[in-house]
């Protein structure tokens, strides 16, 4: 098993046009986060799955932003007419569900970076 | 609303020397916190972590330090090591249904210098 893996590692697109970005988490991981990232910040909580469920969104999550995870494997993060402020490194992360100490050791991807012209 | 600080945006040790990162939380709910490492082109990858429980938690070079009374924690790294040269995160978790929802501080960019 080689990790949490993103696709693709870069996009760059112009204002107004969709992306759809995919993870594969680690494969016996049912537990698939998705964060973002700007420039001199830490990651920022967007979405949570168990397995195909998505549990939780962050306001941060506007009506532009819809992630799926369809058969609880890999899931997808799409972006509908971006914005310039929507440019930041997209981090995928996944854990075991089994407690509260494997929930919280995440295992992230080396994440998506996104531009916006 | 930065529910989690780090206020030294950078870190410079000489190696072998002690390195100690800070980091303060403002929202009392959080009880568990963790530190989390990350190279350039990577994502991040943990590192240590450390329940609202106790307050000391070591695995071999990396100790973390927690004082819930002044919400503030802190990752030592004895001795540091060039490899140890990465962005050093702390995150905070509360219970409840917000397990797995971390909350980053900005990140601290620790030197070590041979």
């Amino acid at each position: 098993d080689t990790g949490v893996s993103q696709d693709p590692r870069h996009k760059i697109t112009k204002r107004g046009q969709n992306v759809t970005f995919r993870c594969d988490p680690i494969s016996e991981h049912n537990r698939l986060y998705w964060y973002r990232q700007t420039l001199g910040q830490g990651p920022e909580f967007l979405t949570y799955f168990q397995n195909e469920a998505q549990l939780e969104k962050s306001r941060l999550l506007s009506d532009r932003f819809s992630a799926e995870r369809p058969k609880g494997s890999f899931s997808t993060l799409e972006i509908q007419r971006t914005e310039q402020g929507d440019s930041a490194m997209y981090l995928c992360a996944s854990s075991r569900g089994h407690g509260r100490e494997d929930y919280n050791e995440q295992f992230f991807g080396p994440g998506t970076r996104l531009t916006v012209l | 609303d930065q529910q989690v600080k780090q206020n030294s945006p950078s870190l410079s040790v000489q190696e072998g020397r002690i390195s100690i990162l800070n980091c303060d939380y403002t929202n009392s709910m959080f009880d568990y916190f963790l530190w989390y490492k990350k190279y350039p082109a990577e994502g991040p990858t943990f590192l240590i972590s450390i329940s609202s429980i106790k307050d000391k938690n070591e695995d071999g070079r990396f100790t973390v330090f927690l004082n819930k009374s002044a919400k503030h924690l802190s990752l030592h790294i004895v001795p540091s090591q060039p490899g140890d040269s990465a962005v050093y995160f702390c995150a905070s978790n509360a219970g409840g249904t917000s397990y797995g929802k971390l909350t980053f501080g900005q990140g601290t960019i620790l030197t070590v210098h041979p």
